[in-house]
């Protein structure tokens, strides 16, 4: 319904793994940021790409890294997973940039993450 | 830390207006306000966003006071499945910063 779409939506790791999540933007939208919800909290900025390159990133270890693609579409990478990493990652979109204009900022429906 | 305050929770009865209010009082001068709800295990979802003129979309109302320092959310007829938590956040960058948001829960 929002353009956004995530996958996978649902996985498992284990504890040291790694794992990749992907997204892919809204057509047109340029600029992609990750999210990340623990069970009954609101979502914490992870970062924000921008015509493939970092544009913001919040209080995450550098273990979380992302890339975006020239189709604007992105992954979420995380490396060595603790088990507090367990949660569901948000990508939202939007057409923007460094200078914000109030554009709309769409989400996918997330991809939840296990770890044991 | 978000830059919003909203009451942890609300009740509206079904068919009337829910008013979902948020206190932005240290917002800037190019920060837009935005309005999303995330139901259970669902990504948020987009209601509606202004800067400081009063908007209205097929979901729902945003009227934002002339100081800027507060808005008010308008449902203007809840439906059940209106209930979920609205998160109210002001950005200027597009980064979102979610506060705990307000549970709003209609009830028949």
């Amino acid at each position: 319904e929002t353009g956004v779409t995530q996958s996978p939506t649902h996985l498992i790791k284990t504890r040291g793994q790694q794992v990749t999540l992907r997204c892919s933007s809204q057509s047109g939208h340029n600029t992609v940021s990750w999210y990340q919800q623990a069970l009954g909290q609101g979502p914490q900025f992870i970062f924000q790409y921008y015509r493939e390159e970092e544009n913001g990133r919040g209080n995450f270890p550098p273990r979380f890294s992302g890339l975006q693609f020239p189709n604007y579409s992105s992954e979420l990478n995380v490396n060595a997973l603790e088990l507090d990493d367990s949660a569901l990652y948000l990508c939202a979109s939007s057409l923007g940039g460094t200078g914000h204009s109030g554009n709309t900022i769409y989400f996918g429906e997330g991809s939840w993450l296990t770890v044991v | 830390d978000a830059k919003t305050t909203q009451p942890p929770s609300m009740d509206c009865a079904e068919g009337r207006a829910a008013n979902l209010p948020c206190n932005h009082s240290t917002i800037s001068g190019n920060e837009y306000v935005y309005w999303y709800r995330q139901i259970h295990s669902q990504g948020p979802q987009y209601i509606i966003h202004g800067l400081k003129n009063n908007e209205t979309n097929e979901m729902a109302s945003l009227i934002i006071t002339e100081d800027r320092k507060s808005s008010t959310l308008i449902l203007p007829h809840a439906t059940l499945r209106d209930t979920a938590v609205y998160y109210c956040i002001v950005t200027n960058t597009g980064k979102l910063i979610f506060g705990q948001g307000t549970t709003l829960q209609v009830k028949p």
